[in-house]
This record gives C-alpha cells, sequence and structure tokens, in this order.
C-alpha cells in the first residue's frame, strides 16, 4: 500500500492560515471518512489533531480543521503560531482494513 | 495516568529476532485495539500491525507480513509484537497507540529503538 501524497513543506506567517493536502485513492481516502491528522515534534510521539475527516478530539485547538473531497483530504490552520511548527501526517482507513500514513508535510512558521 | 510504555527495543543482526512489550496503565488494555506504528530514523510514520481488543482479529502491513506477530495477553495488560527476519529496512523506533477512533490513535508510547545492523 503506497503511502498517502502529501507536500514536503509548507511555511506560513503568524496570523496566516495554511492548507495542505492528502492524497490517495478510493480505497483508501476517497472510499471512506476515516482520515485523521498527526501533530508531531522532534523527538515526540504524535499528536492526534482531527479523526474522521473533520472531527476534533477534546483539548485540540478549534484552529485546527479538517475536510475532504474525492480522494484529497485536506488539513487547515488558522492563525498560525510559533507552536504550530512541526510535522504533519494524515492516515487513512484502507479496503484491506489496513492503514495507511502519508508521506508528512512539515509547516514552517516563518 | 494513562499511558503506553514500550520495551524491548535494541540492535540485532540481520536475520535476528527481537520482541517488543507495550504496557498499558491506567486503563485496561483489553477495551482497545492497540496498533503498532514505526518511525526510521528521519523518516516519516509507517503503520506496522493492529490487534482487535478481544485479539479475535489481526492485520499487517505488507512490509511485515509473515514476519512480524502481534498478540496480546490482557491479564497482563500487555501486548506484544514478535518481529523475526529482522532486515536494515526495519531499523526504527516502534510506537505503540490506543485506537480512539478508526485511524486515530489518542495515547501514544514514548517509542522504543530498534537496529537492525551487522
Amino acid at each position: 500500500q503506497p503511502a498517502l501524497t502529501q507536500p514536503a513543506s509548507v511555511s506560513g506567517s503568524p496570523g496566516q492560515s495554511i492548507t495542505f493536502s492528502c492524497t490517495g485513492t478510493s480505497s483508501d481516502v476517497g472510499g471512506y471518512n476515516y482520515v485523521s491528522w498527526y501533530q508531531q515534534h522532534p523527538g515526540k510521539a504524535p499528536k492526534l489533531m482531527i479523526y474522521d475527516v473533520s472531527s476534533r478530539p477534546s483539548g485540540v485547538s478549534n484552529r485546527f480543521s479538517g475536510s475532504k473531497s474525492g480522494n484529497t483530504a485536506s488539513l487547515t490552520i488558522s492563525g498560525l503560531q510559533a507552536e504550530d511548527e512541526a510535522d504533519y501526517y494524515c492516515i487513512s482507513y484502507t479496503s484491506g482494513s489496513t492503514y495507511v500514513f502519508g508521506t508528512g508535510t512539515t509547516v514552517t512558521v516563518l | 495516568h494513562v499511558q503506553l510504555v514500550e520495551s524491548g527495543g535494541g540492535v540485532v543482526q540481520p536475520g535476528g529476532s527481537l520482541r517488543l512489550s507495550c504496557a498499558a496503565s491506567g486503563f485496561t488494555l483489553s477495551d482497545y485495539d492497540i496498533h503498532w506504528v514505526r518511525q526510521a530514523p528521519g523518516k516519516g510514520l509507517e503503520w506496522v500491525a493492529f490487534i482487535r481488543y478481544d485479539g479475535s482479529n489481526k492485520y499487517y502491513a505488507d512490509s511485515v507480513k509473515g514476519r512480524f506477530t502481534i498478540s496480546r495477553d490482557n491479564s497482563k495488560n500487555t501486548l506484544y509484537l514478535q518481529m523475526n527476519s529482522l532486515r536494515a529496512e526495519d531499523t526504527a523506533v516502534y510506537f505503540c497507540a490506543k485506537r480512539y477512533y478508526v485511524g486515530a490513535f489518542d495515547i501514544w508510547g514514548q517509542g522504543t529503538m530498534v537496529t537492525v545492523s551487522s
């Protein structure tokens, strides 16, 4: 199962909004509303930011939002802050009852 | 305090075996599906395997199928990943993670490093 495709890097200034994508196929992203997003700071375990495409776990800022159209899911970070600088990964359930992560996106706050 | 703690990592030669453990505290492991995720040095996350809360079903990534076996001992609140026929490309930090929703893992361990090298 090849990894989902994410842009390698995205950057923005504090206060701006950024959106980046996670592209798969009809066998994963497009076939199920089971896309989650994780934030990972260097040397740390990933942190769940979004699940079921657009739901936020308790405690996650409402500056983070998710959406999906066809085979592509997206994560938007509004009001970008310095602490948002991290790697972000999407993950999707697949038709084989397995899971596949995205290639990862490094967010840089300018 | 709800947490997962991995152990058992180390250095092993190609073709060798290693068993990782994932111990839960602060919650009952038998109530949840548990996943293993790995991350090679400087690389992205890779989903490895998961086991249903009752051990009834197990699923593996193609890259480890036939070599890795996930199991659990709910009486010990512990999960295992038996890794055989290890290859250099299995070198990674291995995390166990608790299912929150489908594909959503809310509790992660700190990870244990596995290095496959001669």
